[in-house]
């Protein structure tokens, strides 16, 4: 079983550039979640969707970041503009709601740098 | 809401010692509970989980943790650490309100000395 792809792994970036992450969850997981991990901290939940749908976004700072994930599959994650404090690890992971635990399965994760 | 606290930001300890990694955690409603591990430059992986049942849970590479409700802990240990266990070491909560909701600590640093 393939397990959750992210792309690219590292992105280098100018405060005030755009930036887009990729994700591709397990097949068959309708749930993907997209997380901030800061130096030093835990992961922190920015969205997480069922299929298309948007279930929590509450952490997601909404003037600039934005995610979709447009036929219930894979999803993408943009920073525009991009801030210093946007430096982070960009982990992406998904599960089967059907599983009654929620475990989720981790991607690679996308390490951002703002310089 | 549930919270999680993970009591230690770095465990040092030798190779071939055992450890202990403390997790307590809040909860108005019941939980299941996790503990994740993370190499550098890597995702999380799941070491164990507890769900219902036995309160020992067993996991991969040798760790097992135990869940205490009365003290709402579920602390991770390995009676033998290796070198290759160092690592960061994360405990998470998940609950169900209407959603299921993970909240992941802080974060443990693991290192093993030769």
């Amino acid at each position: 079983e393939a397990g959750v792809a992210q792309s690219p792994r590292y992105k280098i970036i100018e405060k005030r550039q755009s930036v887009a992450f990729w994700c591709n969850p397990i097949s068959g997981h309708a749930t993907l979640y997209w997380y901030q991990q800061i130096l030093g901290q835990g992961p922190k939940l920015l969205i997480q969707f069922q299929n298309n749908g948007v279930v929590d976004d509450s952490q997601l700072p909404k003037d600039r970041f934005s995610a979709e994930r447009l036929k219930g599959v894979d999803s993408t994650l943009k920073i525009q503009p991009a801030k210093l404090e946007d430096s982070a690890v960009y982990l992406c992971a998904s599960s089967n709601y059907r599983e009654r635990s929620n475990e989720q399965f981790f991607g690679p994760g996308t390490r951002l740098t703002v310089l | 809401a549930q919270s999680v606290t993970q009591l230690d930001s770095q465990v040092p300890v030798f190779e071939e010692a055992p450890v202990e990694l403390r997790c307590n955690y809040s909860s108005s409603v019941s939980v299941y509970l996790f503990w994740y591990v993370q190499y550098p430059n890597q995702g999380l992986q799941l070491l164990l989980k507890y769900l219902s049942g036995s309160t020992l849970v067993k996991g991969i590479n040798g760790f097992e943790a135990e869940f205490n409700k009365s003290q709402t802990s579920f602390h991770l240990r390995k009676p033998s650490v290796h070198i290759s266990d160092t690592a960061e070491y994360f405990c998470a909560v998940s609950a169900y309100t209407g959603g299921f909701k993970t909240i992941f600590g802080a974060g443990t640093r693991l290192f093993v000395k030769a």
